[in-house]
C-alpha cells in the first residue's frame, strides 16, 4: 500500500470552477503536507505547504489538512486555463512520499 | 541564473547498455535527490545524498548507482540490471536534508530527463 494515495484523474472543468483536489495518508508520523504542480513535460515547483492539521490560503489556492481523518485537500478557485497541470500532494518524515499526482485540464 | 540542470533532455538506450544521467546546481545545496516518474505512480525515490562523498538507497534503488563527488553534481546510471528503466527521471536538490521539502528547506527540481529504452 502507498503511503500517499491520490486519484490521478484526469479532471476537466470549466473556466471559473472550482477545483478539488484530494489525497489521503497512511503514516501517522507524517507533519508537513505538500501540493505541487508541474506542468507537461516539467519538474514539479512547490505549489503550497501545510504543517499539521489546519487551512492555508494563498491568493486562489487553498490547502487544507486533516490529520485526524488523514485526509490532505487543494482548492482552487476561480479556476484559468493556466491552471491546467498535474497537481501531486505529497508528505514528509524522512523523505517526501508523493501521490500519484491528479491531471488538471481548465477549458477555456 | 541559479538552479538545477539535467541533460540530456531526452536519451534513447539499447537494452544491456549502462548510461548516465546529468545533474548539476548552482544553489550551494547539500541534499540531492533523484526521482523516477511514470504515469499514474507519481515520484519515487531512487537515491539521495545529504552531503558530498554520502549517497542512500531509496526505495527502488535496484538497477541503478550514484556518485556524489563534488557538492554540485549528481550523476545518476542507470545499469542494464534495471528491468524496466523507459521513465521521466528528475532530480532535486534542498538546502539540506530534513524536514523534507518545506518552504524553509524547498525540494527544488530540474526539468528532466525522459529515457526511453528502444
Amino acid at each position: 500500500q502507498k503511503e500517499v494515495e491520490q486519484d490521478p484523474g484526469p479532471l476537466s472543468v470549466p473556466e471559473g470552477a472550482i477545483v478539488s483536489l484530494n489525497c489521503t495518508y497512511s503514516n501517522s508520523a507524517f507533519q508537513y503536507f505538500m501540493w505541487y504542480r508541474q506542468y507537461s513535460r516539467k519538474g514539479p515547483e512547490l505549489l503550497m505547504y501545510t504543517y499539521s492539521s489546519g487551512n492555508k490560503e494563498d491568493g486562489r489556492f487553498t490547502a487544507q489538512v486533516d490529520k485526524s481523518s488523514k485526509y490532505i485537500s487543494l482548492f482552487i478557485r476561480d479556476s484559468q486555463p493556466s491552471d491546467s497541470a498535474t497537481y501531486l500532494c505529497a508528505a514528509n518524515d524522512y523523505k517526501l512520499s508523493f501521490g500519484a499526482g491528479t491531471t488538471v485540464t481548465v477549458r477555456a | 541564473d541559479g538552479g538545477i540542470t539535467q541533460s540530456p533532455k531526452y536519451l534513447f538506450r539499447k537494452e544491456g547498455q549502462n548510461v548516465t544521467l546529468s545533474c548539476e546546481q548552482n544553489l550551494n545545496h547539500d541534499a540531492m535527490y533523484w526521482y523516477r516518474q511514470d504515469p499514474g505512480q507519481g515520484l519515487r525515490l531512487i537515491y539521495y545524498s545529504q552531503i558530498v562523498n554520502d549517497f542512500q538507497k531509496g526505495d527502488i534503488a535496484e538497477g541503478y548507482s550514484v556518485s556524489r563527488e563534488k557538492k554540485e553534481s549528481f550523476p545518476l546510471t542507470v545499469t542494464s540490471a534495471q528491468k524496466n528503466p523507459t521513465a521521466f527521471y528528475l532530480c532535486a536538490s534542498s538546502i539540506d536534508h530534513l524536514p523534507a521539502g518545506t518552504f524553509d528547506n524547498e525540494q527544488f527540481f530540474g526539468p528532466g530527463t525522459r529515457l526511453t529504452v528502444l
